[in-house]
């Protein structure tokens, strides 16, 4: 079984300051990690995802994450926050190993809150 | 790229009453086809996916059934809708091939039912 992690419902942080937003997966393989974010009543967009190689991946919008296999994480970083970085972003994972029809597992979401 | 279209945008049902969204699918062929429901502006539930044209599989049983007519078409029906239905359906593609792709989302649709 597979399953994901946001422990955080909500995180604020003040414009201009780095955030993170958490994520810790488990799986019985290796893990494909994806990050998602969703703006008030839309779809969610695809952010990043980590396959294999690199454990820092980057992404859209000036995101990146980094993959800890050793901690199970997979936290969500930006080097300095915008206030249109503020949304409900969502982790995903699924196994490597899971075959079938390849099902993802999001976790329940983390709001992001920049304060001007 | 593929571009995902959900109708109708927002809908407004009373309880008993039956449902029918779509979605359709461009620039992809052969897609993984997804629903999922979102409550309360959080979780996503996975509802149905399907593999192909005429092939789906339920996630969770409830009132609601999941129909792909056409390679590109993915459908969410009701007989008869609870309050509890009411939420944020989504649809979501994964293009065939590479296992580690991505979904893309639709737009989605917002369902009350009163």
């Amino acid at each position: 079984a597979q399953s994901v992690a946001q422990p955080e419902d909500q995180v604020n942080v003040a414009e201009g300051n780095p955030l993170t937003v958490k994520c810790t997966y488990s799986v019985s393989g290796n893990p494909y990690l994806f990050w998602y974010v969703q703006y008030p009543n839309r779809g969610l967009q695809f952010l990043l995802k980590y396959i294999t190689g690199d454990n820092l991946v980057k992404g859209s919008y000036g995101f990146e994450a980094e993959f800890n296999k050793s901690q199970t994480s997979f936290h969500l970083k930006k080097p300095s926050a915008l206030v249109s970085d503020s949304a409900l972003y969502f982790c995903a994972v699924r196994d490597m190993n899971s075959g079938g029809y390849q099902k993802v597992t999001f976790g329940t979401g983390t709001k992001l809150q920049v304060i001007p | 790229s593929q571009t995902i279209h959900q109708w109708p945008a927002t809908l407004v049902q009373p309880v008993g009453s039956p449902l029918s969204l779509e979605c359709t699918v461009e620039g992809t062929s052969n897609p993984n086809l997804y629903w999922y429901r979102q409550a309360a502006g959080r979780g996503l539930q996975l509802l149905f996916y399907s593999v192909g044209i005429g092939q789906i599989s339920s996630e969770v049983p409830q009132n609601l059934s999941a129909s792909r007519p056409q390679d590109r078409q993915f459908i969410l029906s009701s007989k008869k809708l609870l309050l509890s239905d009411s939420g944020f359906y989504l649809c979501a593609v994964k293009t065939s091939g590479r296992t580690y792709n991505e979904q893309f989302f639709g737009p989605g649709t917002r369902l009350t039912v009163l």
